[in-house]
């Protein structure tokens, strides 16, 4: 078990620019969440996939983010025109839901921390 | 829309007393409670949780305590060790999505 692991670990980018986050969750995980945390705050939840499919996204996911789990396994988050308010740690993590465990219990990555200029 | 609060960005106890964190909710519809730990540099580890059918959920030193009629819950921490030094987060659960606090940082002095 090699945990959730997300890359690039950090990205600086001019304003204007994409930019892309991987995110790779335990392997038998079926659900992937995107967090964005900023300095201070706790993680804000941006969006969830339920294997595939997107389930729920969050009014803070404005129409210049787009995230995709394209075959139920890893999953992007891309920015696009980068704005110097994106700044932030995105943080994934996945769990499993309807196996056993603790219901509700997220393993998150990492992070990937975004610097716009 | 801050629907999980914790309200001491900052925490101070000396080793081998008790620490507590506090955090208040205002969604009705959570019904599952969680604390996750931060070391800097990584994500958060999750630490103990509870339902909301139950009032005390107790793990080696740690116990959250869970009180519905004020939308209060806390995390207890005894004896506190210098590796328990950390962010805290609290965290609800419902509808699918988990909403978080945003952190009191304990520090534990030896």
């Amino acid at each position: 078990d090699t945990g959730v692991s997300q890359d690039p670990r950090h990205k600086i980018t001019k304003r204007g620019q994409n930019v892309t986050f991987r995110c790779d969750p335990i392997s038998e995980h079926n659900r992937l969440y995107w967090y964005r945390q900023t300095l201070g705050q706790g993680p804000e939840f941006l969006t969830y996939f339920q294997n595939e499919a997107q389930l729920e996204k969050s009014r803070l996911l404005s129409d210049r983010f787009s995230a995709e789990r394209p075959k139920g396994s890893f999953s992007t988050l891309e920015i696009q025109r980068t704005e110097q308010g994106d700044s932030a740690m995105y943080l994934c993590a996945s769990s499993l839901v309807g196996g056993t465990g603790v219901f509700g219990e997220l393993f998150f990555g990492e992070g990937s921390r975004l610097t716009v200029l | 829309d801050q629907q999980v609060k914790q309200n001491s960005p900052s925490l101070s106890v000396q080793e081998g007393r008790i620490s507590i964190l506090n955090c208040d909710y205002t969604n009705s519809m959570f019904d599952y409670f969680l604390w996750y730990k931060k070391y800097p540099a990584e994500g958060p580890t999750f630490l103990i949780s509870i339902s909301s059918i139950k009032d005390k959920n107790e793990d080696g030193r740690f116990t959250v305590f869970l009180n519905k009629s004020a939308k209060h819950l806390s995390l207890h921490i005894v004896p506190s060790q210098p590796g328990d030094s950390a962010v805290y987060f609290c965290a609800a659960s419902g509808n699918n999505d988990m909403r978080f606090g945003a952190g009191t940082r304990l520090t534990v002095k030896p």
